[in-house]
C-alpha cells in the first residue's frame, strides 16, 4: 500500500542552525511529492513541490528539498532557521494526481 | 490564484444537531474536491473525494450517512456532519484541483460539539 513516513515526530533546533527534515514514500511509481507547512489551528500552506525535472527543488520561505529515488525520500533543508519557522511539517504524496496522502508529520521546535 | 476558502472558519454546535461546512474554489474550477480530517496534533486523514456532480467516494471507515458531502457545482462542495456528537469534534480541511495540478488547501474549519 500507499505510505508516507515521517520518521521524527518532533524536531528542536536551534535559531540559525541548519534544518532536515525527513520523508520517506512507498509508491510503485514516482508520485508527485509536496512539503506543507501548519501553524496551530490554521490550514496547510505549501513549501514546495516535486512533479519531475531537476530533483532538488526550491521554495518559499527559504526551504528546498531533494528528490532521490533511489532511497525513495524527499526530505526538507533549510540552511538557517529562523524562530517563526516552527510549525509542523507535513510530507505528503499526490497519487497519480488524484488524491494526497499525508506522513504523520513533524513537529519543529526552534530554541533561542 | 488558486484559492480555497471554507466557511465557517470554526464552529461551535449542540450534540444533536447537523453542521454544515462550505469548501469553495474562487478562481478556478474544481473538478475534484477532497475532504480531510485532522484530530489534534494529528495528520491529515482523507474522508472523501468529490467530482461535481457525482456521488462522493468515501475512505474506509468513513460512514458515508454521518459525513453528507454534496458537490453541487464547480467551485463549490459542502460537508454536513449529521447529528453531531462530541467525538466528532475534530478540525475539518478541503482541498479543490482542476486538470492535472496539484491540489489546494482551504485554511480549515473548526468543528467543536457541546
Amino acid at each position: 500500500a500507499q505510505s508516507v513516513t515521517q520518521p521524527d515526530i518532533h524536531i528542536t533546533v536551534s535559531e540559525g542552525a541548519s534544518l532536515e527534515l525527513r520523508c520517506n514514500y512507498s509508491y510503485g511509481a514516482t508520485p508527485y511529492l509536496f512539503w506543507y507547512v501548519q501553524s496551530p489551528g490554521q490550514g496547510l500552506q505549501l513549501l514546495l513541490k516535486y512533479f519531475s525535472g531537476d530533483t532538488l527543488v526550491q521554495g518559499i520561505k527559504g526551504f528546498e528539498a531533494e528528490f532521490k529515488r533511489s532511497q525513495s525520500s524527499f526530505n526538507l533543508r533549510k540552511p538557517s532557521v529562523h524562530w517563526s519557522d516552527a510549525a509542523e511539517y507535513f510530507c505528503a504524496v499526490n497519487l497519480g494526481g488524484f488524491k494526497t496522502i499525508f506522513g504523520a508529520g513533524t513537529r519543529l521546535f526552534v530554541k533561542a | 490564484g488558486a484559492v480555497v476558502s471554507q466557511h465557517p472558519s470554526w464552529v461551535i454546535c449542540k450534540s444533536g444537531t447537523s453542521v454544515k461546512i462550505e469548501c469553495r474554489s474562487l478562481d478556478f474550477q474544481a473538478t475534484t474536491m477532497f475532504w480531510y480530517r485532522q484530530f489534534p496534533k494529528q495528520s491529515l486523514m482523507l474522508m472523501a473525494t468529490s467530482n461535481e456532480g457525482s456521488k462522493a467516494t468515501y475512505e474506509q471507515g468513513v460512514e458515508k450517512d454521518k459525513f453528507l458531502i454534496n458537490h453541487a457545482s464547480l467551485t463549490l462542495s459542502t460537508l454536513t456532519v449529521t447529528s453531531a456528537h462530541p467525538e466528532d469534534s475534530s478540525f475539518y480541511i478541503c482541498s479543490a484541483r482542476y486538470a492535472n495540478t496539484e491540489a489546494f488547501f482551504g485554511q480549515g474549519t473548526r468543528l467543536t460539539v457541546v
